[in-house]
C-alpha cells in the first residue's frame, strides 16, 4: 500500500485481557519497528523485524508482550494479561534497509486504553 | 542509553512570529531528524541532518546540526497555524545503528 497501515485505531481492553495490534508495513520495505508513545512523550523502541527476522526486542517492556512478522510482510505486536501502565499509543514504521536518510514511515498508530 | 532533549516543552505564539526548538545530547550521534506529529498521527519525516555543522532548509524551517553532532536546532521563520504540532528529534547512536532514540518534543501551537 501506499502508507503504513494500522489497526485498530483505537482499542479500549479491560485489565488483564489479551490485545493483538496489527500492522501492514509499506510494501517492499524490508524493516518494521514498533515504538510505544505514552502521553507528552515521545516514541520509545519496542522492537525490530528485519523481513521475518527480530532482530532486537530489548524495548519490550515485560514478558507479556510479543511481537511477529511470520512472512516478513505483516507484523502483529501482543499485549497478554493487559495492565494500566499498557495504556498507550503504539506505532508502527517501516523503512528501506539501511536508508537512513529517509528514516521512518509511521502508521497513525493504535491507541489502546487499559481500564 | 542516549538521550535527546528537547526545549522549549511547550510553546505558544502568534501568526507571523519567528521560533526556534533546541535539541541536545550529551552523546555524539551520526544523524539527526527531525519529526512533525500532529494528533492521532504519526510522526513524519521532515529532514535528516549527517555532517557536523550542516544546515538544511526546507521553506520556512531552518535546520541545524551541531559542530559536534551532539545538537540540533529548528528554527520556523513567519509560523503558520498550520505549522502546529508536536516536533520530535530523533538520532542513530552509531554508523551501524539502526534504532531511533526520540526526544520527548516540543508541542507548537500557532495562534491565527
Amino acid at each position: 500500500g501506499a502508507g503504513v497501515s494500522q489497526s485498530p485505531r483505537y482499542k479500549v481492553a479491560k485489565r488483564g485481557q489479551d490485545v493483538a495490534l496489527r500492522c501492514d508495513p509499506i510494501s517492499g520495505h524490508v524493516s518494521l519497528f514498533w515504538y510505544q508513545q505514552a502521553l507528552g512523550q515521545g516514541p520509545e523502541f519496542l522492537t525490530y523485524f528485519q523481513n521475518e527476522a527480530q532482530l532486537d526486542k530489548s524495548g519490550l517492556p515485560s514478558d507479556r508482550f510479543f511481537a511477529e512478522r511470520p512472512e516478513g510482510s505483516v507484523s502483529t505486536l501482543k499485549i497478554q494479561r493487559t495492565q494500566q501502565e499498557d495504556s498507550a499509543v503504539y506505532l508502527c514504521a517501516s523503512s528501506k534497509v539501511e536508508d537512513r536518510v529517509e528514516g521512518y514511515t509511521f502508521g497513525s498508530g493504535t491507541r489502546l486504553t487499559v481500564v | 542509553t542516549q538521550l535527546l532533549e528537547q526545549s522549549p516543552q511547550f510553546l505558544s505564539i502568534q501568526e507571523g512570529e519567528n521560533l526556534t526548538v533546541y535539541c541536545n545530547s550529551s552523546s555524539v550521534f551520526s544523524s539527526l531528524q527531525w519529526y512533525r506529529q500532529e494528533p492521532g498521527e504519526g510522526p513524519v519525516l521532515l529532514v535528516t541532518v549527517v555532517t557536523g555543522g550542516e544546515v538544511k532548509k526546507l521553506k520556512r524551517l531552518t535546520f541545524q546540526f551541531g559542530d559536534a553532532r551532539k545538537d540540533s536546532s529548528l528554527h520556523i521563520t513567519a509560523a503558520q497555524p498550520g505549522d502546529t504540532g508536536l516536533y520530535l528529534c530523533a538520532g542513530y547512536s552509531g554508523a551501524g545503528s539502526y534504532q531511533l532514540t526520540f526526544g520527548k518534543g516540543t508541542k507548537l501551537s500557532v495562534i491565527p
